[in-house]
């Protein structure tokens, strides 16, 4: 079966930096999705990797490997505005997207 | 907004009551797709429309029924609902049925754009 896991929750300090992992295992994969959900809105698109490897966009950055079905975010130089949900998506054959349960990073000051 | 409107944002209805939720998007998008997310679960995709065709039911009970009159528009009418049908209902829309492919990684090619989601309550 198709199947996505990622912690449930997550709590860190303003300032600091996390990593969210996820682990996937898909029919085929087409590529690895992260989303930025707050409260009561719409997800909104973080990051795409479909090659392994590091990308970085500004304070936030998403790693792919392909051969160990893994991925993480990266979150640097933590905001209080980052308390979220982070949703985890690949990409089967199909095209389709399958979804982890999220995973909700709390920041205490 | 992202591009992507819902309406409404609140509902609570009874188990008799009939009533639609409303899903928008003029990105230009080939496909919409509806989406059902309940606390500390999966997204779990409900139906999914290509050009205003529906190719994806994945075997959601008679009692929600998607209509798509356009490619901008898309609808999920209920009736008879039951209490565990309470959630957070999302209307998505991508550029091609899946998200796109290829090794495109722009998200305007790529992946889904969200609505802001509708919450039902029912009672």
């Amino acid at each position: 079966g198709q199947n996505i896991d990622q912690p449930t929750e997550m709590t860190a300090t303003e300032g600091a930096i996390v990593q969210i992992n996820c682990t996937y295992q898909t029919s085929g994969f087409n590529g690895l999705f992260w989303y930025q959900q707050h409260a009561g809105e719409a997800p909104t698109f973080l990051s795409y990797n479909v090659l392994d490897g590091l990308e970085e966009k500004g304070r936030f950055s998403s790693f792919l490997s392909r051969s160990k079905g893994y991925s993480y975010l990266l979150l640097k130089e933590l905001q209080m505005k980052d308390s979220a949900s982070y949703l985890c998506a690949a990409m089967d054959s199909n095209y389709q997207l399958i979804w982890g349960a999220g995973t909700k990073l709390i920041i205490k000051p | 907004e992202t591009g992507v409107t819902q309406t409404p944002r609140h509902l609570v209805m009874g188990m008799t009551n009939k009533k639609s939720l409303k899903c928008e998007q003029h990105l230009g998008h080939n496909a919409m797709y509806w989406y059902k997310q309940s606390a500390k679960k999966p997204l779990e995709l409900m139906f999914v429309y290509s050009l205003e065709e529906r190719v994806e039911n994945n075997s959601v009970p008679s009692r929600f029924s998607p209509e798509c009159p356009n490619s901008s528009h898309l609808f999920l009418h209920l009736h008879t609902l039951q209490p565990e049908d309470s959630a957070l209902y999302l209307c998505a829309s991508s550029l091609t049925p899946g998200g796109g492919q290829g090794l495109l990684m722009a998200q305007d090619n790529y992946g889904y754009t969200f609505g802001s989601g509708t919450r039902l309550t029912v009672v």
